[in-house]
This record gives structure tokens, C-alpha cells and sequence, in this order.
């Protein structure tokens, strides 16, 4: 069965301590893998597809990187703006239209 | 780009009334639009898929005749809420996705609440 588990469920950083989310992935032949960042009360907010293992993509301190098992989302030298959940999606190659969303991480940055 | 609308943003109804939810991408057309159902601290949970000009696709335990979708153009889908009861208060999520592109691009929600 397809599915998708992120860790931690929480993390509070220090502004500027920099770590990692995590996205742990089970799926019948990967399509693409997606990180998403979504504020209370808002739909989320698209990040990044990754497509194949090995690959790795940025945006401003954030950096995506995918295994063939697992995606992780390395956040450097965060800000307390930065702070907001963020969800992982996969997408298999049996269907087309469904993603996999993780329960995401509720990532929360002190000034 | 990838902008994608819903309105209303919050609406309050009594029970036993019809609620719609518009989805709108306002710079693409969306071939395949998607509305997704989000409890408290959860994640979101597909209800249904719908591509332009055909009927939605439900997911497993999604009532069809309570959760009507419709996808009239490629840059419109409308979610309506038959007959509300209190369970049904919730916040709805669509999203859009064109042709080629893997990723969905999600509107900003619509949060329900049914009295």
C-alpha cells in the first residue's frame, strides 16, 4: 500500500539552528515527490517536485534531496517567518491524479 | 503564476441548507482539479477528482449526492454542499493542476461551518 510518514510531528528551532524534516515513502514505482509549506487557515504552498533519487533542488534556505526510500527537507539557518507545517505528497506511476500526503511536520522558529 | 482562487473564503449555514465553493485558476487551465477535505491538526483528505467536461472521480466513502462537483471549464470547478448538517463543517481545499505538470497548485481554502 502506498504511503507517506514524516518526522518529527513538531520541531521548534532557534532562529539560525539549521535541521531536517523528514519523508519516509512507500509507493508502487515513484512519479514524483512534492514538499509543500502550508500556514494556519491557508492551503498549502507549493515548494518542490523531485522526480528521481539523487536529485536535490533549493529555494532561498530551503533544500529538498530524495532517496529512492526517503526525502528529506533541510532547512539553513532559519528565520522565525520560516515557521508553518510542511507536507509531503507522492505520486505513484499506477495513478496519475492521486498524491500521497503525509500528516506533515509543524515546524515552529524562535526569534 | 499557478494561481488558483476559492471563494467564499468562510461561510456560515444553517442546517439543511446548500452551500457552493468556486475554485477558480486564475493563469492556467487546469485539466484536472482536485478538492480535498481538511480536519483540525490533520492532513488533507482527497474527496474527489474532477478533469473538465467529465463527472468527478470520488474517493472511497465520499458521498457523491451530498458533495456535488462540477468542472465546466478549464478554469472553473464548483463544490456544492447538499443538504449541511454540522458534520459537515470542516475546511475545503481545491486544487489545480494543468496538462504536463505534475504538482497541484492549491487555493487558499474555504472554511465551512454549518449550524
Amino acid at each position: 500500500e502506498d504511503q507517506v510518514t514524516q518526522s518529527p510531528e513538531a520541531l521548534r528551532l532557534q532562529e539560525g539552528e539549521s535541521s531536517s524534516l523528514n519523508c519516509s515513502y512507500t509507493v508502487s514505482g515513484l512519479r514524483g515527490l512534492f514538499w509543500y509549506r502550508q500556514d494556519p487557515g491557508k492551503g498549502p504552498e507549493f515548494l518542490f517536485t523531485l522526480y528521481s533519487a539523487g536529485e536535490e533542488k533549493e529555494k532561498e534556505r530551503l533544500k529538498a534531496t530524495l532517496t529512492k526510500k526517503e526525502s528529506f527537507l533541510h532547512i539553513t539557518a532559519p528565520k522565525p517567518e520560516d515557521s508553518a507545517t510542511y507536507l509531503c505528497a507522492v505520486q505513484a506511476r499506477g495513478n496519475f491524479n492521486k498524491f500521497y500526503f503525509g500528516s506533515g511536520t509543524k515546524l515552529n522558529v524562535k526569534p | 503564476g499557478a494561481v488558483v482562487s476559492q471563494h467564499p473564503s468562510r461561510v456560515i449555514c444553517k442546517s439543511g441548507t446548500s452551500v457552493k465553493i468556486e475554485c477558480r485558476s486564475l493563469d492556467f487551465q487546469a485539466t484536472t482539479m482536485f478538492w480535498y477535505r481538511q480536519f483540525p491538526k490533520q492532513s488533507l483528505m482527497l474527496m474527489a477528482t474532477s478533469n473538465e467536461g467529465s463527472k468527478a472521480t470520488y474517493e472511497q466513502g465520499v458521498e457523491k449526492d451530498k458533495f456535488l462537483i462540477n468542472h465546466a471549464s478549464l478554469t472553473l470547478s464548483t463544490l456544492t454542499v447538499t443538504s449541511a448538517h454540522p458534520e459537515d463543517s470542516s475546511f475545503y481545499i481545491c486544487s489545480a493542476r494543468s496538462r504536463g505538470p505534475l504538482e497541484q497548485y492549491f487555493g487558499p481554502g474555504t472554511r465551512l461551518t454549518v449550524t
